[in-house]
């Protein structure tokens, strides 16, 4: 199993450009989950899904969307990006037996530059 | 509102040395989570360890060790007789369930720990 992986591994862009971050497990896990982590902030969720199809907004959603049309893949958009949007992004998945106890394995990390 | 805090910011040690990671936190759930993660300097992030809220006991596994206090709201992490490849920044996180299912985790902003030889 390779777990939960990412796509790409390093992104430079300029501002007021588009990318879309793939993220995919192959553990048949339910819920899927985006983060940023920034310096001095831990790691803070952007979005998340709890099914195929399903998505909701996290903590810091704005200028990101999100879509997960098939189970083992979860899509991070950024339409218009800026340079508060540089961060590294992980993504993470959990199996839903009891929500509270799941616990959440993460993805190697995608690093974003905004220029 | 959830919170967790790693007052430690930074550690260093030499290698061999015990050293402790603290970490507090705030919650008004009567039933919850509490995670210790690893991010080694590669960058990804590995889980170490989940305890409930009704289990207090300590707990060991190898060098590693943690104990729960519900009466301080403390989840400390201590690792015994330290070496360079524990250097990482280690981060507690508390759970929290979301609307419609799945949780959230509230992480603390990591402790960076240095083991020199």
């Amino acid at each position: 199993n390779a777990g939960v992986t990412q796509t790409p591994k390093f992104r430079v862009l300029k501002t007021g450009q588009s990318m879309t971050l793939l993220c995919a497990q192959d553990m048949n896990h339910e819920y899927m989950y985006w983060y940023r982590q920034d310096p001095g902030m831990g790691l803070r969720l952007i979005h998340y899904s709890v099914g195929e199809g399903t998505t909701a907004k996290g903590e810091v959603p704005d200028g990101y969307n999100v879509s997960r049309l098939k189970k083992q893949n979860f899509l991070l958009g950024l339409e218009s990006a800026a340079p508060s949007q540089t961060s590294v992004y992980f993504c993470a998945s959990s199996y839903s037996v009891v929500a509270l106890s799941d616990t959440q394995y993460f993805g190697p990390g995608t690093r974003l530059t905004v220029l | 509102a959830q919170k967790v805090t790693q007052a430690q910011t930074e550690i260093s040690v030499v290698e061999k040395e015990d050293v402790t990671l603290d970490c507090v936190y705030e919650t008004r759930d009567t039933t919850y989570y509490l995670f210790w993660y690893k991010q080694p300097p590669s960058g990804e992030l590995v889980f170490l360890i989940r305890r409930n809220s009704f289990d207090e006991q300590n707990e060991i596994s190898g060098r590693y060790s943690w104990n729960f206090q519900k009466s301080t709201s403390s989840f400390n992490f201590t690792i015994t007789a330290s070496q360079v490849v524990d250097s990482a920044v280690y981060f507690c996180a508390l759970t929290l369930i979301l609307t419609g299912g799945g949780n959230k985790l509230t992480f603390g902003t990591g402790t960076q720990l240095k083991v020199e030889l």
